[in-house]
């Protein structure tokens, strides 16, 4: 079946770094992938998108690169802020799927300190 | 600024208790979804709808009851739970756009407690 796989945390670095959290991939085809974030004490919201290879999802700073050849969609943001600390999620819907389910990885909390 | 909300957005209650948890949307989508996220445990899809047809329960118990009187409101019944049911109930809503389904959009949540 498919699944998502993201790298364990938490996640601690320091303001103004240099952020990447990996995320693999196992479905059937070509899914559309995404990331959300949860700011604590809140619900999901959708940080960036792709919807076939080679896109690159952008949004405030953070991207990700569909990479159909390594299953892969990798989040990266070149200098985060303290505000930027939260948990992440990848995420797939399947190509096909009938009911636009969503896929979701364990989620990587992020902590970034001042 | 999601487009959907959900009430309440704390509960509290008793094991014989019964309560109900709102979501509503306001994008126009038609599919709404129930999740439940507990502590260290990765998210649960509970319950889909799309077009007012229940078609999915993912082994959910019984005593969680959905209901999908419309395209824009979602219920989920709550009766005789349990402690370990208590988590953050999430519900999302997307839109079929004849080519797949786009993105989730997602409610606050309703942080539950049962005692």
């Amino acid at each position: 079946g498919d699944s998502v796989t993201q790298m364990e945390g938490p996640v601690t670095l320091s303001e103004e770094a240099f952020l990447t959290i990996n995320c693999t991939y196992t479905a059937t085809g070509y899914p559309s992938l995404f990331w959300y974030v949860q700011y604590p004490g809140e619900g999901l919201q959708l940080l960036l998108k792709a919807t076939k290879a080679d896109d690159k999802g952008s949004n405030k700073g953070f991207e990700a690169t569909y990479r159909k050849e390594t299953t892969s969609f990798h989040l990266e943001k070149g200098s985060v802020q303290v505000s930027d600390s939260a948990v992440y999620f990848c995420a797939l819907i399947r190509v096909g799927d009938s009911w636009g389910k969503l896929q979701f990885g364990a989620g990587t909390q992020v902590v970034v300190t001042p | 600024e999601t487009g959907v909300t959900q009430t309440p957005r704390h509960l509290v209650m008793g094991m014989t208790n019964k309560k109900s948890l709102k979501c509503e949307q306001h994008l126009g989508h038609n599919a709404m979804y129930w999740y439940k996220q507990s502590a260290k445990k990765p998210l649960e899809l509970m319950f889909v709808y799309n077009f007012k047809e229940q078609t999915e329960n993912n082994s959910v118990p019984s005593r969680f009851s959905p209901e999908c009187p419309n395209s824009s409101h979602l219920f989920l019944h709550l009766h005789t739970l349990q402690p370990e049911d208590s988590a953050l109930y999430l519900c999302a809503s997307s839109q079929d756009n004849g080519q797949g389904y786009n993105e989730q959009f997602f409610g606050p949540g309703t942080r539950l407690t049962v005692l």
